[in-house]
């Protein structure tokens, strides 16, 4: 069974502090790998893709990928109450073009 | 920008119709996607669609039928709507020539009675 496995919160940061999402999948042939953002009521919205090792950063978020170990974190830097809502972790494990979505991780930010 | 559009945004039915749920995106995407989503859940594909006239089963197809006659159009068919299909629906479009993302459209919140 291939699966995505995240927390699932609710994880608590304070405003201007780093939040840092983790995800860990079970193929270890997964090719690409995907955050979402999903605010209460709403579609999920990309805002991360990573395909190789190592880290990729886009303004405040930066995406780390570790094929070895079978993980992929998000991290948001000077975290705002806007970022507040469920990141999900999605993954494609390279056989077609179907993606196994985390159940995600609800984020909330203290102001 | 991507846009996926799906026809309504709620969507009210009863017990035993027949819905129609209507998806379309303006990427020239090859793959499209239809997924439900439900608390504690998350999001489980329904079909999926490589190209015109195909379609693949997801995960939970019972209850479900698809069409795609033209790329930028998939719509999603319940034969006969039940109480248990109460759900977010979503579509998705995607493309390897964009890595295999995914781009949601709005959902359709479908209730049942």
């Amino acid at each position: 069974q291939k699966e995505v496995e995240q927390n699932s919160g609710p994880l608590s940061v304070p405003e201007g502090a780093i939040a840092s999402l983790n995800c860990t999948y079970s193929d270890r042939g997964s090719q690409s790998f995907f955050w979402y953002r999903q605010y209460s009521g709403k579609s999920p919205e990309l805002i991360m893709s990573i395909y190789s090792n190592g880290d990729k950063e886009d303004g405040r978020f930066t995406a780390q990928l570790n094929k070895a170990s079978q993980y992929v974190s998000l991290l948001i830097r000077d975290s705002q109450p806007s970022d507040s809502a469920t990141y999900l972790c999605a993954v494609n494990m390279g056989r077609d073009d179907k993606i196994i979505f985390g159940k995600g991780t609800r984020l909330h930010i203290l102001p | 920008d991507v846009k996926v559009t799906q026809s309504s945004r709620y969507l009210v039915k009863r017990t035993g119709e027949k819905v129609f749920l209507e998806c379309v995106q303006d990427m020239d995407h090859e793959n499209m996607f239809w997924y439900r989503q439900d608390p504690g859940l998350g999001l489980r594909l329904i079909y999926f669609s490589y190209d015109v006239k195909m379609k693949e089963k997801g995960d939970i197809p019972e209850g479900y039928s698809v069409s795609r006659e033209k790329k930028e159009r998939f719509s999603l068919i319940l034969e006969s709507a039940s109480t248990n299909q109460t759900s977010m629906y979503l579509c998705a479009s995607g493309s390897v020539r964009v890595g295999q993302e995914q781009y949601f459209g709005p959902g359709t919140r479908l209730t049942v009675t």
